[in-house]
């Protein structure tokens, strides 16, 4: 089935820094989300982006947190700069189209700030 | 506050039982409701959806019950295999406008062979 890709699987970083987390959308999707899950928790929304914008976005999503797709390559999720609570799992998704269809996840990202 | 909560968080079962996982809800706008499974070092995928405008949804082993005045649903599975072994996260969403699944912290199932 479609596929959503996500780089790296794993990233450390320090306490900061800046981290880019990269995904590869389904080619024809027109929806694309982050979620953010703690380790033992449930997935939580971050932000939802769709043509060129964000729609919405959760009180989860701070001020160092921003999402672009430029040209309709990579839909990137950049938090500049990092802190220790920014440590989780982070899901890329995507849909073709908006509220209430099938979103389709990538495996995700592990980020841990140190 | 959880909007989504699942019970048990985690569940074994023999080799060809029904497995039960249960969902309850707290936000009465909610009208779509994904199951996803996830195995482990894959992507969460869906399974199953129902929304509100029928009580039952089935494919194949898969049957989710929805009950909208008491708020809950459950996801069996019937003659449950080793294969079906994952992580389920109930989830939920409503068409009035927010972009957000919400979902529930999941059921970890063991099929014992």
């Amino acid at each position: 089935g479609p596929k959503v890709l996500q780089i790296p699987s794993h990233q450390i970083i320090d306490m900061g820094q800046m981290v880019t987390l990269n995904c590869d959308p389904v080619s024809n999707h027109l929806y694309f989300y982050w979620y953010k899950q703690i380790l033992g928790q449930q997935m939580e929304f971050l932000v939802n982006f769709y043509n060129g914008k964000v729609m919405e976005k959760s009180k989860l999503f701070k001020d160092q947190f921003s999402v672009e797709r430029p040209d309709g390559s990579y839909f990137t999720l950049k938090i500049q700069p990092t802190a220790l609570e920014d440590s989780a799992v982070y899901f890329c998704a995507s849909s073709l189209e908006g509220l209430n269809t099938e979103v389709f996840f990538g495996k995700g990202t592990r980020l841990t700030v140190v | 506050q959880q909007q989504v909560r699942q019970s048990p968080q985690s569940l074994t079962v023999w080799e060809g039982e029904t497995a039960i996982l249960n969902c309850s809800y707290e936000d009465s706008t909610f009208d779509y409701f994904p199951w996803y499974w996830q195995f482990p070092r894959e992507s969460p995928a869906l399974l199953i959806a129902i929304r509100p405008v029928s009580n039952k949804k089935e494919d194949g082993r898969f049957t989710i019950f929805f009950n909208k005045r008491e708020k809950k649903l459950s996801l069996h599975i019937t003659d449950s295999q080793p294969g079906d072994s994952a992580t389920y996260f109930c989830a939920a969403s409503a068409s009035s406008g927010s972009w957000q699944l919400i979902f529930g912290s999941g059921t970890q199932l063991t099929v014992m062979p």
